[in-house]
């Protein structure tokens, strides 16, 4: 079945850039039936959207992280991308990668369900 | 401060039902019927319980059960077991966004 396998440095130092790579196996990234997200969760606090790719590199964020956000994808490795940029002690959180669905009628394309998620990595911001 | 709200905490006693809220506005539960639960146990990732406001994944037990009103989503666990104890988290589709509740926490007596 389908996983997704977090990966990237645990420790990074304030106003650095946070770098992840979610590795998807079992399954193509490929596919028009899915985007690809990032989700976050500070400890002991909610979940908090980052954003979602389409295998063919189209993007969109949350508005709240947009100008430090950047989300890419490799097919060729199966893999798509984090890099969260200048960041301070508030983005310390575990770190989820995960299958997203998408549906598109009328021209209008949207986002659906998270499913299957990748087991998290914590990343600390800290000197 | 979450853009969907739901209440901190639910409880109830095994074999009881319990409804949890998700409170939205038209830009996104009430506009879309795109609404999601999560489930969470402790330390793990968290799980698909219910999409699209209703349907559930293959191997979610039928005791759970999603439905919408309006601008306010709901999750309904049926004959509540130990197991059943974790943190839920709604989702909703809002427009070239997704949207997540700040979650509630579900303790079985």
């Amino acid at each position: 079945q389908l996983q997704l396998q977090e990966s990237g440095p645990g420790l990074v130092k304030p106003s650095e850039t946070l770098s992840l790579t979610c590795t998807v196996s079992g399954g193509s990234i490929s596919s028009s039936s899915y985007y690809w997200g990032w989700i976050r969760q500070p400890p002991g606090k909610g979940l908090e959207w980052i954003g979602s790719i389409y295998y063919s590199g189209s993007t969109y964020y949350n508005p709240s992280l947009k100008s430090r956000v950047t989300i890419s994808v490799d097919t060729s490795k199966n893999q798509f991308s984090l890099k969260l940029s200048s960041v301070t002690a508030a983005d310390t959180a575990v770190y989820y990668c995960a299958r997203q669905g998408r549906y598109c009628s009328g021209g209008s394309c949207y986002s659906l369900a998270f499913d299957p998620w990748g087991q998290g990595t914590l990343v600390t911001v800290s000197s | 401060q979450s853009a969907l709200t739901q209440p901190p905490s639910a409880s109830g006693s095994p074999g009881q039902s319990v409804t949890i809220s998700c409170t939205g506005t038209s830009s996104d539960v009430g506009g879309y019927n795109y609404v999601s639960w999560y489930q969470q146990h402790p330390g793990k990732a968290p799980k698909l319980m219910i999409y699209e406001v209703s349907k559930r994944p293959s191997g979610v037990p039928d005791r759970f059960s999603g439905s919408k009103s309006g601008n306010t989503a709901s999750l309904t666990v049926s004959g509540l077991q130990a197991e059943d104890e974790a943190d839920y988290y709604c989702s909703s589709y809002a427009g070239s966004k997704v949207v997540f509740g700040g979650g509630t926490k579900l303790t079985v007596l």
